[in-house]
């Protein structure tokens, strides 16, 4: 079975600071993604990686930076976190030209 | 950009009793898939139906595509408590990416 792991499930952050979440998948995918889930939005796409050191905007990018050094490795990155940016972080990968998505447990993020 | 939109966006039933979600979407789709999501957990993948498939059948799920109407179904019979969730379709476009595009969800309590 396809492993998808995010390093926190829970994190606690003040405005203003960098914050760094990471996911990992152990199943060779080439595509990972990064949502965000809010109540009465549904997961909305922040941005998504079809291969290591490429990186394309999803649906709502701003705010976010994104990193993807190693295939099996993408971290998004909150450059100045905000209240607004407070939310369910769910990271997803799949195998090129599946549209299948794995998902990992999410991280619900606070920003105070 | 939200494609699909799931209904309703709450339904409680007793156990042994069908459930019926549906989803209506706007544009031409190359699949539509639906997901659960149990409570602040990551989404699992249930079922994928192509847009040249009318039914399809997984256990007690059951998942009709009608591409006329633009609209799908998910009947999960003989329901359990254990299928309280939360259950998302996802579309992914015809000629575009393979990147699925989630609705809002249907929240879905079977009470023992």
């Amino acid at each position: 079975d396809v492993k998808v792991t995010q390093s926190s499930r829970y994190l606690v952050k003040r405005t203003g600071e960098k914050v760094f979440l990471e996911c990992v998948q152990d199943m060779d995918h080439e595509n990972m993604f990064w949502y965000r889930q809010d109540p009465g939005l549904g997961l909305r796409l922040i941005y998504f990686s079809y291969d290591v050191k490429m990186k394309e905007k999803g649906d709502i990018p701003e705010g976010y930076s994104v990193s993807r050094e190693k295939k099996e490795r993408f971290s998004l990155i909150l450059e100045s976190a905000s209240t607004n940016q407070t939310s369910m972080y769910l990271c997803a990968s799949s195998k090129r030209g599946s549209e299948k998505l794995f998902f990992g447990s999410g991280t619900q993020l606070s920003v105070l | 950009s939200q494609q699909g939109e799931e209904d309703p966006q709450a339904l409680s039933i007793q156990e042994g009793e069908n459930a019926t979600m549906n989803c209506s979407y706007k544009t031409s789709i190359n699949n539509l898939q639906w997901y659960r999501q149990n409570s602040g957990r990551g989404l699992v993948h249930l079922i994928l139906i192509r847009s040249n498939e009318r039914e399809k059948h997984s256990g007690r799920l059951r998942v009709t595509l009608d591409t006329s109407k633009k609209s799908s179904s998910l009947l999960i019979t003989a329901s359990r408590a254990a299928d309280t969730a939360s259950y998302f379709c996802a579309t992914v476009l015809s000629g575009g990416s393979y990147i699925p595009t989630f609705g809002r969800g249907t929240s879905l309590i079977v009470h023992p």
